[in-house]
């Protein structure tokens, strides 16, 4: 089956823009996480949604959101771009928590650049 | 608070020779999970393997071995008779399932070069 797929790949943004990154889980998975990859802080967790709500939230601030539909599709926005949000965003998915010992599954990841 | 160290930023062998990639990891959980990922240049992570803290048992998957052992709080990968297509950066990860859902801790991540 299908894995998680994020759309775009690529993407350049000026400063002061917003943009908003696309996530389509595996099938059947509930729980979506977002997380954020640059080189000088690794890979920090963003948020978590598990039907439609958000269940974890990272320590980002609150120019960075996300929502989850009904279908289990999320979306992540960051308004008011910065250069230091230029990073590698990655979405992740599984059947319902780490708690019932779900893997978890990641996408390819949307690379944002802010100029 | 969670914590995951790969204290080997880089490391650098020759094709069939045998590489293990360290993980050291803090909680105060007693239930939890780890989890070995490989990321390509592609930029995808690609699940390898995950491991509930009940279960000690160290496992083998073609050449592919990891060792966990609580007493110690790590979680060792070793690849064995190394390939080219093994040259990726390897994270270690660990999940708190208190509070409910998923939220990865992830290591700092180790960069593997397997060269001819």
């Amino acid at each position: 089956k299908a894995g998680v797929t994020q759309t775009p790949r690529y993407l350049i943004k000026t400063r002061g823009q917003q943009v908003t990154l696309s996530c389509s889980p595996i099938s059947g998975h509930r729980s979506v996480s977002w997380y954020q990859q640059t080189p000088g802080q690794g890979l920090q967790f963003l948020f978590e949604y598990f039907s439609e709500t958000q269940r974890n939230k990272g320590n980002f601030p609150g120019r960075f959101s996300g929502r989850q539909f009904s279908n289990s599709r999320s979306e992540m926005n960051v308004s008011t771009l910065e250069l230091g949000d230029s990073a590698l965003y990655l979405c992740a998915s599984s059947l319902e928590g780490s708690e019932s010992g779900n893997t978890i599954y990641f996408g390819e990841g949307s690379w944002l650049t802010v100029v | 608070a969670q914590k995951v160290t790969q204290a080997q930023t880089e490391i650098s062998v020759v094709e069939k020779e045998d590489v293990t990639l360290d993980c050291v990891y803090e909680t105060r959980d007693t239930t939890y999970y780890l989890f070995w990922y490989k990321q390509p240049p592609s930029g995808e992570l690609v699940f390898l393997i995950r491991r509930n803290s009940f279960d000690e048992q160290n496992e083998i998957s073609g050449r592919y071995s990891w060792n966990f052992q609580k007493s110690t709080s790590s979680f060792n990968f070793t690849i064995t008779a190394s390939q080219v297509v093994d040259s990726a950066v390897y994270f270690c990860a660990l999940s708190q399932p208190t509070g409910g859902g998923n939220k990865l801790t992830f290591g700092t991540g180790t960069q593997l070069k397997v060269e001819l």
